[in-house]
């Protein structure tokens, strides 16, 4: 149980396009999506919190006009990267937290984005 | 604001026993937690330590000691498939944010 559906898994793109990846909570209710980027080598660094109904929470440095988030639905939060340019080429990954555990944070698969 | 240290590359023999360390400074704390990640691959939950001690799931085991704001990881009979990066991550008080390690590459060779 506790899976995050996260699409699409690879993505080339134009520089100055826009792209969007999805995730959805198949078989439990996330109020709650964390987006993370990873660089090559390096850790997951958290870009924004998501709560269902309400504005994202982004981290210092994020641009929210940028990464824009949607969480319109307890099972669906969505991340948009707007005119996109190289230097957003990540690992982008959806996380949720599992309601009544400690722990119990599940990712997506992630998202390879390449912008060229 | 939330820190955490931990080796960045250990190796180890097929059959062996490693353990990774993870020391922490953090504003608040909500237990201890343990992520595999494979090249490519996203995150998958290992270990969680709330209270001090010893928790063991078959193969891989993870220690906390909240006085020295430190833990590890123990991998025993260690197999090639092993081999991957391993985070260690912590949620602060009052919210549900992981803060995550920069990871330790763990080569296992035969």
């Amino acid at each position: 149980g506790a899976v995050v559906s996260q699409h699409p898994s690879r993505v080339i793109c134009k520089s100055g396009t826009s792209v969007k990846i999805e995730c959805r909570s198949l078989d439990f209710q996330a109020t709650t999506m964390f987006w993370y980027r990873q660089f090559p080598k390096q850790s997951l660094m958290l870009m924004a919190t998501s709560n269902e109904g309400s504005k994202a929470t982004y981290e210092q440095g994020v641009e929210k006009d940028k990464f824009l988030i949607n969480h319109a639905s307890l099972t669906l939060s969505t991340l948009t990267v707007t005119s996109a340019h190289p230097e957003d080429s990540s690992f982008y990954i959806c996380s949720a937290r599992v309601q009544n555990t400690n722990y119990g944070y599940t990712f997506g698969s992630g998202t390879r984005l390449t912008v060229v | 604001g939330q820190s955490l240290e931990q080796p960045s590359e250990v190796t180890a023999v097929e059959g062996a026993i490693v353990q990774i360390n993870c020391t922490y400074q953090t504003s608040g704390f909500y237990g201890l937690s343990w992520y595999q990640q494979h090249d490519g691959g996203a995150p998958t939950f290992l270990s969680y330590n709330a209270l001090d001690g010893l928790e063991e799931t078959g193969r891989f085991s993870s220690f906390l000691s909240r006085s020295d704001s430190y833990g590890y990881l123990l991998l025993q009979e260690l197999q090639m498939k092993d081999s991957a990066s391993y985070f260690c991550a912590v949620a602060g008080a009052g919210s549900y944010q992981l803060t995550f390690g920069k990871g330790t590459k763990l080569s296992v060779i035969p």
